[in-house]
């Protein structure tokens, strides 16, 4: 089976702070993706890895970055947390080959007060 | 801008019931994905189809490439199906990103 796991399911951090988010799936998958999902909005692509080092933004980057220094592990940062980033986070990953099904982690939900 | 569109947004069923729900997308895609939510946020993939009809013990997905319409049948609905029920799809020009539809919350009542 595969699993995709996630650093923390609850957090709560003050603005201004620096967050690390972390996921970490155990199936050899070439790609990483980083959602974030808002009542109303749905799924929303934050950044995307297709390989060690590599990323490329999704719709919402702003204030977000990412780093894949191993090909098991994906980070989201949020360099200066504010409280429009309170959300669910979502880590997802899949082989390479735009057909290849996407699996998830069970989401860190995040509060920035 | 949303390419995808889920119908209804929520729904309410007695246990036993067949439930439908539909996505409609308005690009061309490579492939559609069903996606459950339970409370708590864990999403599980169901299905994905590129054409035709999939079936996996009581839940039926099909799609028509043609009318850009997917559909999600659950047959003799149960109160553990309650779930947020997602429609994503893989846009041909999009590479790996998949596009997401905002869900259908579903409540089946015993």
């Amino acid at each position: 089976d595969v699993k995709v796991t996630q650093s923390s399911r609850y957090l709560v951090k003050r603005t201004g702070e620096k967050v690390f988010l972390e996921c970490v799936q155990d199936m050899d998958h070439e790609n990483m993706f980083w959602y974030r999902q808002d009542p109303g909005l749905g799924l929303r692509l934050i950044y995307f890895s297709y390989d060690v080092k590599m990323k490329e933004k999704g719709d919402i980057p702003e204030g977000y970055s990412v780093s894949r220094e191993k090909k098991e592990r994906f980070s989201l940062i949020l360099e200066s947390a504010s409280t429009n980033q309170t959300s669910m986070y979502l880590c997802a990953s899949s082989l390479s080959g735009t057909g290849a099904e996407q699996y998830f982690g069970p989401g860190t939900r995040l509060t920035v007060t | 801008k949303n390419e995808v569109e889920q119908s209804p947004q929520n729904l309410t069923a007695q246990e036993g019931e067949f439930i439908t729900i539909n996505c409609s997308y308005s690009v061309g895609i490579s492939a559609l994905h069903w996606l459950q939510q339970h409370p708590g946020g864990g999403i599980v993939s169901l299905f994905m189809l590129s054409s035709g009809k999939k079936k996996h013990g009581r839940l039926i997905a099909t799609i028509n490439i043609q009318e850009k319409h997917s559909s999600l049948h659950i047959t003799a609905s149960h109160p553990r199906d309650s779930a947020v029920y997602i429609c994503a799809v893989r846009l041909l020009d999009s590479g790996y990103a998949l596009n997401f539809g905002k869900g259908t919350s579903l409540l089946v009542t015993p």
